[in-house]
């Protein structure tokens, strides 16, 4: 059973450019949690998604970010016009059931913003 | 104030030591208590699951609660070479859910043969 899939590892941008990084959950898992972990900081939550929902988004920077789980396909997390301080690891969890902590984690996209 | 206070390290420890690890909250909520493994370059591995307060045992490892001092700790008895990584406390309120997951800053962990 394969584990959370998450590409790319490792994402150059320059700064105004988007970055896309793309989460497959694990298989029979319908829901999807976006963590970022800045250097030297913990994981912090950004968004929870269920196919073709965003139940919680309250982690998320209200401008230039976004995230979609679509029905078909993995879960996306946008950001648009990067800038340096955008420059983190950004990992991606699953779960089978929503009200759940116990939760797999992808080995993370590190994107870093020239 | 953070939420969730944790040493950052870095810890160095011999093999076959006795480790532990502790983290601090403030938010008196928190009833889901984690720790999470992480080494280098990959995810977070759930270790340890408790909920309220208490000890947990498995295995080499055993998860301590204590909810009046706000304070949890995970120690490693006969520690390994292969124990060496990122140990990560997370918590959350209850009926918060994943979503609210709360991680502390992450204890670097070597264990030297």
């Amino acid at each position: 059973n394969a584990g959370v899939m998450q590409n790319p590892r490792h994402l150059v941008r320059r700064r105004g450019q988007e970055a896309r990084l793309r989460c497959s959950p694990m298989k029979g898992h319908s829901h999807v949690y976006w963590y970022r972990q800045l250097p030297e900081e913990g994981l912090k939550f950004m968004v929870y998604l269920q196919k073709e929902n965003i139940i919680d988004e309250s982690g998320m920077p209200k401008e230039r970010f976004s995230a979609e789980f679509p029905k078909e396909g993995p879960s996306i997390l946008r950001i648009q016009q990067v800038v340096r301080g955008d420059s983190a690891a950004y990992f991606c969890a699953s779960s089978p059931r929503d009200r759940t902590e116990k939760l797999f984690f992808g080995s993370g996209t590190q994107l870093s913003v020239l | 104030q953070k939420e969730v206070e944790q040493d950052p390290g870095p810890l160095s420890v011999p093999e076959g030591a006795i480790v532990s690890l502790n983290c601090t909250y403030s938010n008196s909520a928190f009833q889901y208590f984690m720790w999470y493994r992480q080494y280098s370059r990959k995810g977070p591995e759930l270790l340890m699951y408790t909920y309220s307060s208490g000890n947990k045992e498995d295995g080499r490892f055993t998860a301590q609660v204590d909810k009046s001092s706000k304070y949890i700790s995970l120690f490693i008895r006969d520690s390994q070479p292969s124990d060496s990584a990122t140990y990560l406390c997370a918590m959350s309120a209850l009926d918060q859910g994943a979503q609210k997951l709360v991680f502390g800053q992450g204890t670097r962990l070597t264990i030297n043969p």
